[in-house]
Parts: structure tokens; sequence; C-alpha cells
């Protein structure tokens, strides 16, 4: 079964706004990953945050990572059109596997 | 570098029939992978490859094989197709020893339909 799971499902949102997009689950983990997909095309990997660490950023993204509640999030800050894609975490439990989520579909409108 | 490679893109088949999806990749990664997504399901691990000469099942293995048949290829084979095997197949690679997490490459896919 899946480890993860995005809410919300989908997002539609204004070029220039933010997105947010939040993940849970169920086990403890080793760290936690978020991929992007374009439409038709395979997955890649945009950012890691670790167990122990609660708040990391990139560019335009923002992750935390709350353990205690088995949650984390995915702030997109200035959305623009090139980020219309699904957006999956992945949790690393440190056996060569990692577990997806359903995903999020996030359509920036111009 | 190519990065992960699949063949074919597209691939349509009568229930019944076999095929093999074939998958490579040029970045020397010790672990392969190869999961399948369908709509609204995210992706579900089929088969994995921890290192070149094992192979172990992952969350979905029913009605598939695997072969690690290099450190570079790794394929999935479908003996007896069937509808429910409809899906858009990914492969993946990574190097969780050497990269300290398992940050996983995926390939452009495999769109198969079983009619």
């Amino acid at each position: 079964s899946q480890q993860g799971e995005e809410d919300p499902q989908a997002l539609s949102i204004q070029e220039g706004e933010n997105a947010t997009m939040n993940c849970s689950y169920k086990t403890s983990i080793n760290n936690l990953q978020w991929y992007r997909q374009n439409s038709g095309r395979g997955l890649v990997h945009l950012i890691l945050i670790r167990s122990n660490e609660r708040e990391k950023h990139s560019g335009r993204l923002r992750v935390t990572l709350d353990t205690s509640k088995k949650s984390s999030s995915l702030l997109i800050t200035a959305s623009r059109a090139a980020d219309t894609a699904s957006y999956f975490c992945a949790t690393d439990g440190n056996d060569y596997k990692l577990s997806f989520g359903a995903g999020t579909t996030v359509t920036v409108r111009a | 570098n190519a990065g992960v490679t699949q063949t074919p893109k597209f691939q349509v088949l009568k229930t019944g029939q076999s095929m093999t999806l074939q998958c490579a990749q040029d970045m020397n990664h010790n672990s392969m992978y190869w999961y399948r997504q369908d709509p609204g399901m995210g992706l579900r691990l089929i088969y994995y490859s921890a290192s070149e000469g094992t192979t172990d099942k992952g969350e979905v293995p029913n009605g598939y094989n695997v072969s690690r048949l290099n450190k570079r290829e790794f394929s999935l084979r479908l003996e007896s197709a069937a509808p429910s095997q409809t899906s858009v197949y990914f492969c993946a690679s990574s190097d969780p020893g050497r990269a300290a997490y398992n940050e996983q490459f995926f390939g452009p896919g495999t769109r198969l339909t079983v009619l």
C-alpha cells in the first residue's frame, strides 16, 4: 500500500500566487522527497528533507516536515505557468525503496 | 549522458500476448526499479534490483517478471498480458549507497494498452 497521501488532489491558481500541497505518511522515515511530473514525462526529483530537519528551501520551493504528525508540505512561491505539473511526495525508509503518494495536480493559470 | 532510457515508448497488445519492456541507465547506478502508474494511484513498485545480480518483489509483482541483465539494464516481462496491465510503466535508477539517500532518476515511460 502507498505510504504517502497528498492533499489536495488538484489545485488551480493564478500565475504569481503561491501553491501549497501536503503529504501525510504512516510509518517512520529516513527522509522524504518531492518529485515533479510534467504531462507525459517521467518524474524529476525536486527536493529532499531528512527526518531530523524541519524546513528546507531550494529556490522558490520550501518544504517542511513534522515527524510528530507524520506530515510534510511543499510550498511553491510566485508560481509560473511552467510549474503546471503533478507533484508527488515519496517516503524513504532506507530499504532501497521509495513509497509514492497519489500526487497533487497543480494548474497555473496565466 | 542519456540518463534512463526505455523502449518502446508505446505498445498495444492483445490479451495473452507477451512482451518485454527494456530499460537502460548510463549513470553507473547500482539500483534499478520498475513502477506502474495508473490514474489517481501514483506510482506502485513492481520489482526492484538493489544491485546487479539481485531482484526483489515490490508492491504489485503478480503477472510480471524481471531480469537484471547487467549493471546497466533491467527488463520487465509480461508473459501473458491482461487488460488490468494497461498502464504507464516507468523505470528508475539510483545509487543510495554512493549518494547517501535514494534519489531516483526516471525514464520517460512506456504507455502500454492491453486489449
